[in-house]
């Protein structure tokens, strides 16, 4: 089917392990977005896309990595999770970057980190 | 730097009330975009609406309608005659264009029960 998928949809693991969230887009478009969604903060951009391989920091990047060799693909890597980093994980895609365009989000990832 | 303001946790009310959730935002640009977006129980964000800082006519979608007001920063949603399908998370967001790509900054978000 076409649109905006995301694996794992739930993920335990434990601090200090690296963790790789994953992301496709079927539409491709140009720009992809990480948000994590924590009570009290909504959602808060992590990191974004504009296109393979030009990616950029967002509200909140520390302890995560990202990469985008191919359009349709946008993963998210916890290179050492820290329990501060339950949460949330929505990943999100927009045809053009300019702000009048929704962005269209995935189903979500359920992180847990013990 | 921008900001959005949902200054309503929760709300309840009983099916077919009317009820209104309040966003309140902050931006020194002037050409910006306000959206709503649902998030039901199931954890998906639906995208509502689109409204551009140039437009300030009201719009209404069914039992939807939602209310800009540039003047005081506002853009309110109200659902009317609320059903139990409404119960949700709603949140405002306010989209600006950086330069490199447009951020959207969300809200906290308001919490709609609706009972029967």
């Amino acid at each position: 089917d076409a649109g905006i998928t995301q694996s794992p949809r739930y993920k335990i693991t434990e601090t200090g392990r690296q963790v790789t969230l994953m992301c496709h887009q079927t539409w491709s478009h140009s720009y992809m977005f990480w948000y994590r969604q924590d009570l009290g903060h909504g959602l808060r951009l992590i990191y974004y896309s504009a296109a393979a391989d030009i990616t950029d920091k967002g509200e909140v990047p520390d302890g995560y990595v990202v990469s985008r060799s191919k359009t349709e693909n946008f993963p998210l890597t916890l290179e050492s999770a820290t329990r501060s980093q339950t949460s949330v994980y929505f990943c999100a895609s927009s045809e053009y970057g300019t702000s009048q365009y929704e962005q269209y989000f995935g189903p979500g990832t359920r992180l847990t980190v013990t | 730097a921008q900001k959005v303001t949902q200054a309503q946790t929760e709300i309840s009310v009983v099916e077919k009330e009317d009820v209104t959730l309040d966003c309140v935002y902050e931006t020194r640009d002037t050409t910006y975009y306000l959206f709503w977006y649902k998030q039901p129980p199931s954890g998906e964000l639906v995208f509502l609406i689109r409204r551009n800082s140039f437009d300030e006519q009201n719009e209404i979608s069914g039992r939807y309608s939602w209310n800009f007001q540039k003047s005081t920063s506002s853009f309110n949603f109200t659902i009317t005659a609320s059903q139990v399908v409404d119960s949700a998370v709603y949140f405002c967001a306010l989209s600006v264009w950086t330069g490199t790509a447009s951020k959207l900054t969300f809200g906290t978000g308001t919490r709609l029960q609706v009972t029967l």
